[in-house]
């Protein structure tokens, strides 16, 4: 199974609002609502963002919010703040019950 | 309190096979629901999921690494693990374990650095 498709960068400026895409097929992305979202910062161990398209855990800021909309899935982070500057991974369930991650985008916040 | 950390080597040589543990707290992977996972992150490079535990003891792997990986579960020690054989230079990056509740990931473990160098 390949990796999920993201930009390999988006960038903003303070304040602005930024969405990442994340490219599948009907066979991950499109075929199930189990697209998570994460933030990496340098070093450290991912966090969860969004689960099932566009759930946030408890204490994630509602600046970020997921949708999805054919095979495509999408993390829209608003009022961008120095600390959104990270790395994100979107990831699915595939058809046979596996797991797939996407190749990354590096957030730069201008 | 749910915890999950992983244990191992941090250097392992080429062809050798590669066990990792995770022990975790605070569940029970018995729960309907929930799903151990292990993921890794080579130095500089996206993540790659690799395999995974179900509540109901379904194993699934990543189709790329299959023929190398197995994962089990030992109830009496809440710990997962995965062993990965022939391992190859290609192979080191850091390795995460992480509960899922169904399609929820919620909790990770800090992660395990293993190098794979002769």
């Amino acid at each position: 199974q390949s990796a999920l498709t993201q930009p390999a960068s988006v960038s903003g400026s303070l304040g602005q609002s930024i969405t990442i895409s994340c490219s599948g097929t009907k066979n991950d992305v499109g075929g199930y609502n189990y697209v998570s979202w994460f933030q990496q910062h340098p070093g450290k161990v991912p966090k969860v963002l969004i689960y099932d398209v566009r759930n946030r855990p408890s204490g994630i800021s509602p600046r970020f919010t997921g949708s999805k909309s054919g095979n495509t899935a999408s993390l829209t982070i608003s009022g961008l703040q120095a600390e959104d500057e990270a790395d994100y991974y979107c990831a699915s369930y595939t058809s046979n019950s596996l797991e797939v991650f996407g190749s990354g985008t590096k957030v730069t916040v201008l | 309190q749910v915890t999950l950390k992983e244990s191992g080597p941090a250097l392992v040589t080429p062809t050798q096979t590669l066990t990792l543990t995770c022990t975790f707290s605070g569940f029970s992977l018995k729960t309907n629901g929930l799903r151990v996972s292990w993921i890794r992150q080579p130095p500089g490079k996206a993540l790659e999921w690799l395999a995974r535990i179900d509540w109901d003891d379904a194993k699934l792997y990543s189709p790329s690494l299959k023929p190398r990986l197995t994962i089990s579960e030992d109830t009496s020690k809440s710990q997962v693990v995965l062993t990965m054989t022939d391992v190859d230079p290609a192979d080191t990056a850091t390795y995460f374990c992480v509960r899922a509740n169904y399609g929820h990931p919620d909790y990770w473990g800090q992660g395990i650095r293993v190098t794979v160098s002769s």
